[in-house]
């Protein structure tokens, strides 16, 4: 299965800033997830990120707040901007493998606290 | 919209005990369901991968059964092992290949 490494793992941020988390896949893949994980909540998706078109996002997510880079086939990355606290989540990137019939893998996940 | 619902939420056993988790789902036009684990603060790890067309996936003291018609599967653990204490998430794939996950169930086995 793919190998995605995410950076940073964890990030301490004050609030009014912004954080951009990298998604680094060791294939090329048509699509790329960007999901965040609420304390005590489970993962809910903010965005599809597609290379050479703009990232589709879910209800309740902006492309202000949560833009999304995708340069290449095995790249991501997702900023969050003008970060406040209610924004301390874990982030994470997510791949489907069409050779594992859309298996699902996951990022190590970044923790982000904004203080 | 798909809804997902997992019980219990959380559960605790004694080490060697057998583990019964389940998952339920609103829409049964689904492509797959896959069943993941995910220890504190970290991020997922996959446990099992279910095809629509399937009815059930086995790997080691893991198995995994999917009843689409009624809208449930079932994820059991064979004589669980401390190491097996963590959170079990069951995501559901859409026909448009997005993911939609159950709360969890957080799974605590005592020595």
């Amino acid at each position: 299965s793919a190998v995605i490494s995410q950076k940073p793992s964890r990030d301490i941020c004050q609030r009014g800033t912004s954080l951009t988390i990298q998604c680094q896949v060791d294939s090329q893949v048509t699509m790329m997830f960007w999901y965040r994980q609420q304390p005590g909540q489970s993962l809910t998706l903010i965005a599809t990120a597609n290379q050479g078109s703009e990232a589709t996002y879910e209800s309740g997510f902006v492309i202000d707040k949560f833009p999304i880079s995708r340069p290449n086939l095995t790249f991501s990355t997702l900023t969050v901007s003008n970060m406040s606290p209610e924004d301390s989540s874990i982030y994470l990137c997510s791949v489907d493998l069409p050779e594992t019939n859309y298996g699902y893998t996951f990022g190590s996940g970044t923790r982000l606290t904004v203080v | 919209k798909q809804e997902v619902t997992q019980i219990p939420a959380a559960l605790s056993v004694p080490e060697g005990e057998n583990l019964v988790l389940n998952c339920s789902f609103t829409d049964s036009a689904i492509y797959n369901l896959q069943w993941f684990r995910q220890d504190p603060g970290k991020g997922l790890t996959s446990l099992l991968l279910i095809q629509s067309s399937q009815r059930e996936q086995t790997s080691g003291r893991l198995n995994a059964s999917l009843d689409k018609s009624s809208g449930r599967s079932t994820l059991y653990i064979a004589a669980s092992q401390p190491g097996d204490s963590a959170t079990y998430l069951c995501a559901v794939v859409r026909d448009d290949y997005k993911l939609s996950f159950g709360a969890g169930t957080t799974v605590t086995v005592r020595a």
